[in-house]
């Protein structure tokens, strides 16, 4: 069945910097979608992708759809404190329900 | 303008109770799903609802569990006679009829099943 591999599992970040990560896929999605969970909570949309190439910003988020629909990265720019949590990317398979990659935790060292 | 709502957000029930988990979806939405989670992984596609209509239940299990989204009222996801392993963060989605955007999903907060 259709997977996501998400990378990487976790970051170790100090606040200022940059992060980058990133899912690939072995089939081709036609939306790419980027969701934040905080302990809790539910996944909070950050980005929705729907074309090829397609370069989306949200803030200090940009988020990428690989020209092969295969891949999907998401930048956070100037890392700040409230961006700790788990970062999932998702698409949907051909029934609308969304796989899920393993999710990216990210950590802001003190 | 709410998002979707989720309640109880917690629920603590004994080994063969039931347990009811609703979903009141976004306003004009009108595609609900349903996912488990258990901790440090990822969501698992349970079960996909239209109004009055069951469109895809192949992530739920067929016995015990059962989920319904009326024409009037929320979304319902029932577990019958409960088992530890049930014990799990139920989240619900809803997307908008617009097919362009019917594929991007919006979350509640879930409901947090404990099962002693």
């Amino acid at each position: 069945g259709q997977q996501l591999n998400q990378s990487p599992q976790s970051m170790f970040i100090q606040e200022g910097e940059d992060v980058s990560m990133n899912c690939t896929s072995s089939s081709i999605f036609n939306t790419w979608l980027w969701y934040k969970q905080d302990p809790g909570e539910g996944p909070v949309l950050l980005i929705a992708l729907y074309k090829a190439g397609e370069l989306t910003s949200n803030g200090r988020l940009t988020a990428q759809f690989g020209i092969t629909r295969k891949d999907s990265f998401l930048n956070i720019s100037a890392s700040i404190p409230s961006d700790v949590g788990i970062y999932f990317c998702a698409g949907p398979a051909s029934n609308y329900q969304l796989i899920w990659g393993a999710g990216t935790k990210l950590i802001i060292k003190p | 303008n709410a998002g979707v709502m989720q309640n109880p957000r917690h629920l603590v029930r004994r080994r063969g109770q039931e347990a009811r988990l609703r979903c009141s979806p976004v306003k004009g939405h009108s595609h609900v799903y349903w996912y488990r989670q258990l901790p440090e992984e990822g969501l698992k596609f349970m079960v996909y609802l239209q109004k009055e209509n069951i469109i895809d239940e192949s992530g739920m299990p067929k016995e015990r569990f059962s989920a319904e989204f009326p024409k009037e009222g929320p979304s319902i996801l029932r577990i019958q006679q409960v088992v530890r392993g049930d014990s799990a963060a139920y989240f619900c989605a809803s997307s908008p009829l617009d097919r362009d955007e019917q594929e991007t999903q919006y979350f509640g907060p879930g409901t947090r099943l404990l099962v002693l």
